[in-house]
């Protein structure tokens, strides 16, 4: 299986401040199409996981473009440019290039 | 607006079988993968397997001995079983739809607490 890798916990950061938050694998993500399948999610408090970034950098319908991914092969960053009261919960990476498909263990975003 | 709504058996003994059904609201099943995840309390989140809208089944190899996913398209749902529970079983149980469009999952059930005890 790949193996997903984030901090536990960000840097607590201001509001309106940005954030960034990495995620490592232990094996390439290049699909043997060319795609990189690296999502991103946010979790909220007591609430289901939401899509936030697809295809590495893709943004999901509805998502504020404050959030934004980047990165190629093995290590990928979410960034929040501008965080917002809202933005508080967990972010996991997870990858889908191969089965099964595997999250990292998820990274706490609090405000200072 | 596409929305999933799942619903299942509570608490559970060990050795009893964890079934739960998800239902999809305002979108066909045909042409997405039909998931189920887990997440035991406190800890990251685990892909249990998925179904294609024609049953094509892919399963996480750590869970497979014991794991059925299902598809009934004239009821617009789909099913998990998972036999054999223990406590380690203990989570909480989301469905989620698998797009091809985006290769993610782009929309997800509120989420069902499982708790195996004796």
């Amino acid at each position: 299986d790949i193996v997903m890798t984030q901090p536990p916990l960000s840097s607590p950061v201001t509001l309106g401040q940005p954030a960034s938050i990495s995620c490592r694998s232990s094996q390439s993500l290049v699909h043997s199409d060319g795609n990189t399948y690296l999502s991103w999610f946010q979790q909220r408090p007591g609430q289901p996981l939401r899509l936030l970034i697809s295809k590495i950098s893709n943004r999901f319908s509805g998502v504020p473009n404050r959030f934004s991914g980047s990165g190629a092969g093995t290590d990928f960053t979410l960034k929040i440019s501008r965080v917002e009261a809202e933005d508080v919960g967990v972010y996991y990476c997870m990858q889908a290039t191969q089965f099964p498909r595997t999250f990292g263990q998820g990274t706490k975003v609090e405000i200072k | 607006q596409v929305r999933l709504q799942q619903w299942g058996a509570g608490l559970l003994t060990p050795s009893e079988t964890l079934s739960l059904t998800c239902a999809v609201y305002g979108g066909s099943l045909s042409g997405y993968y039909w998931s189920w995840i887990r997440q035991p309390p406190g800890k990251g989140l685990e892909w249990i397997g998925e179904t294609s809208h024609i049953g094509r089944t892919n399963y996480n190899p750590s869970l497979k001995s014991r794991v059925t996913i299902s598809i009934d398209t004239s009821k617009n749902q789909f099913s998990l079983k998972l036999s054999a529970v223990t406590a380690a079983d203990t989570a909480v149980y989301y469905c989620a739809r698998g797009s091809t469009m985006v290769t993610s999952y782009d929309y997800w059930g509120q989420g069902t607490l499982v708790p195996v005890s004796s």
